[in-house]
């Protein structure tokens, strides 16, 4: 496709449910980021993905959530047994190459957990 | 760690005005790049320039001009002869090295709002 995109684009989850967040980069960039944006923060890195590989995830906040990228294009960001503090929008992000390149974002999913 | 700061959390001006967006940047890293993010109400980041640590000369795209000063760690953002459809949400954004990648360390942003 043109651009990132994101499913879904809001997300309401009882406390406890778990989530599952999708993400389709641009064809054929080989990076893949998820940021987290609380409400009138800028984004946190959460993970990171050089095709299939997840080479970085040391921004998850905790054991309860879970990032893959099997073939290394889309992405799922999962997330167990949601609390409220996981409320927030999460963005995802690709650029074409491994080095300082523009990274791209998509619309991102914004969750709310009741 | 890498730290970014934009110190305005809101501006508001009216249209046609001239407007710069601050952002204070700390890293010992001797080779980093520096971003500038627009985030319109859709909520997409739109990307909108890069510069590297090396390039300290001034770049002009338009309307929009980029103030990139090592002696101060500074990278601001000027918007000339503003326009209601800059109104968003901008961010400051560093690199940082992490394995095979560059990952983004944003500042807190900064709510521009241009008057009619």
């Amino acid at each position: 496709g043109a651009g990132v995109s994101q499913s879904p684009r809001y997300k309401v989850a009882k406390r406890g449910q778990d989530v599952a967040l999708r993400c389709d980069p641009i064809s054929g960039h080989v990076s893949l980021f998820w940021y987290q944006q609380a409400l009138g923060q800028g984004p946190e890195f959460l993970t990171y993905f050089q095709n299939e590989a997840q080479l970085d995830k040391s921004g998850l906040p905790s054991d309860r959530f879970f990032a893959e990228r099997p073939e290394g294009s889309v992405s799922t960001l999962k997330i167990q047994r949601t609390q409220q503090e996981d409320s927030a929008v999460y963005l995802c992000a690709s650029s074409r190459g491994t080095g300082a390149y523009e990274q791209y974002f998509g619309p991102g999913t914004r969750l709310t957990v009741t | 760690a890498q730290k970014v700061t934009q110190a305005q959390t809101e501006i508001s001006v009216v249209e046609k005005e001239d407007v710069t967006l601050d952002c204070v940047y700390e890293t010992r890293d001797t080779t980093y790049y520096l971003f500038w993010y627009k985030q319109p109400p859709s909520g997409e980041l739109v990307f909108l320039i890069r510069r590297n640590s090396f390039d300290e000369q001034n770049e002009i795209s338009g309307r929009y001009s980029w103030n990139f000063q090592k002696s101060t760690s500074s990278f601001n953002f000027t918007i000339t002869a503003s326009q209601v459809v800059d109104s968003a949400v901008y961010f400051c954004a560093l690199s940082e090295l992490i394995q095979g990648a560059q990952k983004l360390v944003f500042g807190q942003g900064t709510r521009l709002t241009i008057n009619p």
